[in-house]
């Protein structure tokens, strides 16, 4: 994998329902996986700096693994609700640029 | 608060006439970014700042212009050079890449 990749580009839930999407990176050279909430009109909110193999983070009912060794990182939602409704972008650091380069985002819409 | 300012939110210029996007952080961040997202599309880097005084050209330079005489304001020039201008405009600022970034609320340039 050359770029971030993310998977779906976007989904559509009813409240209450468990969801998880997937971003893909380049392994080689990994340094930091960002992810980040965009919700509409707002500025996007960083969810999680992860670094470690096997890391998991947790913020209320969201929740990020991370696999530095195969390239992905996995963001689940627990009993979704229509605040979760946003954009979710992860972004990969890899230490030898001076930037992060982002995935194209997913797109998820959480209906009553 | 710290925090990042971009101005104005929403731009309407005539085609062929330069615009400049404005974006200051009170965040004693050194480094600037700013990114373009279109429609479907996810966010590129259109130009960096690491430091004052110095800039680096991102994926998609060509038609935009930038400054960066001090290290809270970063602002860019869309250029009348730009072919398609119509976007969704983006400022970020960090301390290092690693950290993650803090983002503006973006800035929505329409060209007429």
């Amino acid at each position: 994998i050359l770029n971030v990749e993310q998977s779906p580009q976007s989904l559509h839930v009813q409240e209450g329902d468990s969801t998880n999407f997937t971003c893909s990176f380049p392994s080689s050279n990994f340094y930091a996986l960002h992810w980040y909430r965009w919700e509409t009109a707002k500025s996007p909110e960083a969810l999680f700096v992860m670094t470690l193999n096997g890391d998991e983070k947790k913020k209320g009912r969201i929740s990020a693994t991370l696999n530095t060794k195969e390239g992905y990182s996995y963001l689940y939602i627990k009993g979704s609700q229509p605040e979760d409704s946003a954009t979710y972008l992860c972004a990969s650091y890899t230490g030898t640029a001076s930037k992060l380069t982002f995935g194209t985002g997913t797109r998820l819409q959480v209906t009553l | 608060d710290g925090g990042i300012t971009q101005s104005p939110k929403y731009l309407f210029r005539k085609e062929g006439q330069n615009v400049t996007l404005s974006c200051e952080q009170n965040l004693n961040h050194d480094a600037m970014y700013w990114y373009r997202q279109d429609p479907g599309q996810g966010l590129r880097l259109i130009y960096y700042s690491q430091i004052v005084n110095d800039f680096q050209k991102g994926d998609i330079a060509e038609g935009y212009s930038v400054s960066r005489e001090k290290k809270e304001s970063f602002p860019l020039t869309v250029t009348s050079a730009q072919k398609n201008p119509t976007a969704f405009y983006l400022c970020a600022s960090s301390s290092h890449s690693s950290y993650g970034y803090t983002f503006g609320s973006g800035t929505r340039l329409t060209v007429v």
